[in-house]
């Protein structure tokens, strides 16, 4: 169990539907990554928050916006989904703040868009 | 070009068997090296890090960078059927701030 608690674990959606995804980090994290991972294109970097502040920004589409909040748990949320979005969507945290060092990943949310 | 270049597999061996799994890169200035493993539904989780060229040993596990090549493997020693999972290289980059992932190597080890 690596700490990390991602919700829900399967969602299952229509396209142009909204859904929000959520992830609590390990205790004492202040960094939190999400990543996508599909078949075709493996383990994407979306964004990164650092104690509420976005740090580093990936391939995130402009559909897709997440935040850290005060507790520091965050929410990804992805709107006018295409059939595209389906994938796994992973969560991680880490102590580092510099984004070197070891992330722990939750065992993520997998969102089918049908 | 990818930032980050894996083998794709998958990759089938009989236990005991010694496994190699490569990744190139492109950006010289990448700096740490890592190895993450990802059992079937489940999240990755690291295995090896390292920073500098040469080889680095844990347990079965050997970690080796070429900075020269840019290309980095893992090796397992005496390979077992727990082994079994998908490998993913991961390289930081420090000037984005962001750990790039290899698309990940299926290994499967059969008794």
């Amino acid at each position: 169990d690596s700490g990390v608690t991602q919700t829900p674990k399967h969602l299952i959606t229509a396209t142009g539907q909204r859904v929000t995804l959520r992830c609590s980090p390990r205790s004492g994290d202040l960094s939190v990554y999400w990543y996508q991972q599909s078949l075709d294109q493996g383990l994407q970097f979306l964004i990164q928050y650092y104690n509420g502040e976005e740090r580093a920004k990936g391939n995130i589409l402009e559909r897709f916006s997440a935040q850290q909040f005060p507790d520091l748990h965050s929410e990804l949320n992805l709107s006018s989904l295409e059939l595209g979005d389906s994938a796994l969507y992973f969560c991680a945290s880490s102590a580092s703040t510099t984004g070197v060092g070891e992330l722990f990943f939750g065992e993520g949310s997998r969102l089918t868009v049908l | 070009q990818k930032e980050v270049e894996q083998d794709p597999g998958p990759l089938s061996v009989p236990e005991g068997a010694i496994v190699s799994l490569n990744c190139t890169y492109s950006n010289s200035a990448f700096q740490y090296f890592m190895w993450y493993r990802q059992y079937s539904r489940k999240g990755p989780e690291l295995l090896m890090y390292t920073y500098s060229s040469g080889n680095k040993e844990d347990g079965r596990f050997t970690a080796q960078v070429d900075k020269s090549s840019k290309y980095i493997s893992l090796f397992i020693r005496d390979s077992q059927p727990s082994d079994s999972a998908t490998y993913l290289c991961a390289i930081f980059s420090g000037g984005y701030n962001k750990l790039i992932f290899g698309a990940g190597t299926r290994l499967a080890v059969h008794p």
